[in-house]
C-alpha cells in the first residue's frame, strides 16, 4: 500500500549546525509534501509545503527539497536552535478533498 | 486563547465505557479533523468532515464515531473503550483556501483505558 516513512528515528545536531531530516514517499500521484513540527505536549505545526511540481522550496530558516526521481523529500533547518528541538513529520496529499498521509516521525535533538 | 482546545486533556476510564472527546475551533474553518498518534506510528486519521453535513471515515474508523454539531464543534465517541484505544488523540481544522495541507491542531487529549 501507499506509505511515507522516515529514513532515521532520531538526528542530533550541534547548535549552529544546519539539520537535514528525510523522508521517503511511496505514492507518485501525490500533489503536495508537507513537513510538521510537534513540540513536547503540543500538536503538530504546519512547516512547509512543496507542490509536486516543484523541486526546491524556502521558508524562514528552512528549505524543502524534493526529488521525484527517487521519492525522496527533505527539510534542511538552517543555523539549528534549541528550539527545533521536536518530531518532525513529513506528509502527503492527493487530490483537493484527499486526507493527509503523515510518516512516523523522526526526533531532532540539538546540542548546546 | 487558543485557537483549537480539546477537552479533556487528560482521561483515564475502564474497558467497555462510553467517552467522548469534544473539540471547538474559533478559527472558522470548515474542515475538521481527528487523528490519533501512537509511539512510533506517526498520525492516524480517524474521521474527517468538510462541513456539518459532511462525515467521512479516515483510516481507523472502527470503535469510533463522531459528531459536528456545528461548524465550530466536532467530537469523537468511543462507544465502548478498550485497551488498544489507549493513545494520543488530536483534533485538527483547516479552511478551503489551503485545503488540507496547512491544519491546525488542538493540545492533544491523552486517553488511557484500563
Amino acid at each position: 500500500g501507499e506509505s511515507v516513512g522516515l529514513h532515521l528515528p532520531t538526528l542530533s545536531v550541534q547548535e549552529g549546525d544546519n539539520s537535514i531530516i528525510n523522508c521517503a514517499y511511496s505514492n507518485s500521484a501525490s500533489d503536495y509534501f508537507i513537513w510538521y513540527k510537534q513540540e513536547s505536549g503540543k500538536g503538530p505545526q504546519f512547516i512547509i509545503d512543496i507542490r509536486s511540481n516543484m523541486d526546491k522550496r524556502q521558508g524562514q530558516r528552512v528549505t524543502v527539497l524534493l526529488n521525484k526521481t527517487v521519492k525522496h523529500l527533505s527539510l534542511q533547518i538552517a543555523a539549528t536552535q534549541p528550539g527545533d528541538s521536536a518530531v518532525y513529520f513529513c506528509a502527503e496529499s492527493y487530490g483537493a478533498n484527499s486526507k493527509l498521509t503523515f510518516g512516523k516521525g523522526i526526533t531532532l535533538s540539538v546540542r548546546p | 486563547d487558543a485557537d483549537v482546545t480539546q477537552t479533556p486533556r487528560n482521561r483515564i476510564t475502564k474497558t467497555g465505557k462510553r467517552i467522548m472527546l469534544e473539540c471547538s475551533q474559533t478559527k472558522g474553518h470548515d474542515r475538521m479533523y481527528w487523528y490519533r498518534q501512537d509511539p512510533g506510528l506517526g498520525l492516524r486519521l480517524i474521521y474527517y468532515s468538510f462541513d456539518v453535513k459532511d462525515i467521512n471515515k479516515g483510516e481507523i474508523s472502527d470503535g469510533y464515531s463522531v459528531s459536528r454539531q456545528a461548524q465550530a464543534k466536532f467530537s469523537l465517541s468511543l462507544e465502548s473503550a478498550i485497551p488498544n484505544q489507549t493513545a494520543l488523540y488530536f483534533c485538527a481544522t483547516s479552511d478551503r483556501v489551503s485545503h488540507l495541507r496547512e491544519q491546525y491542531f488542538g493540545p492533544g487529549t491523552r486517553l488511557t483505558v484500563t
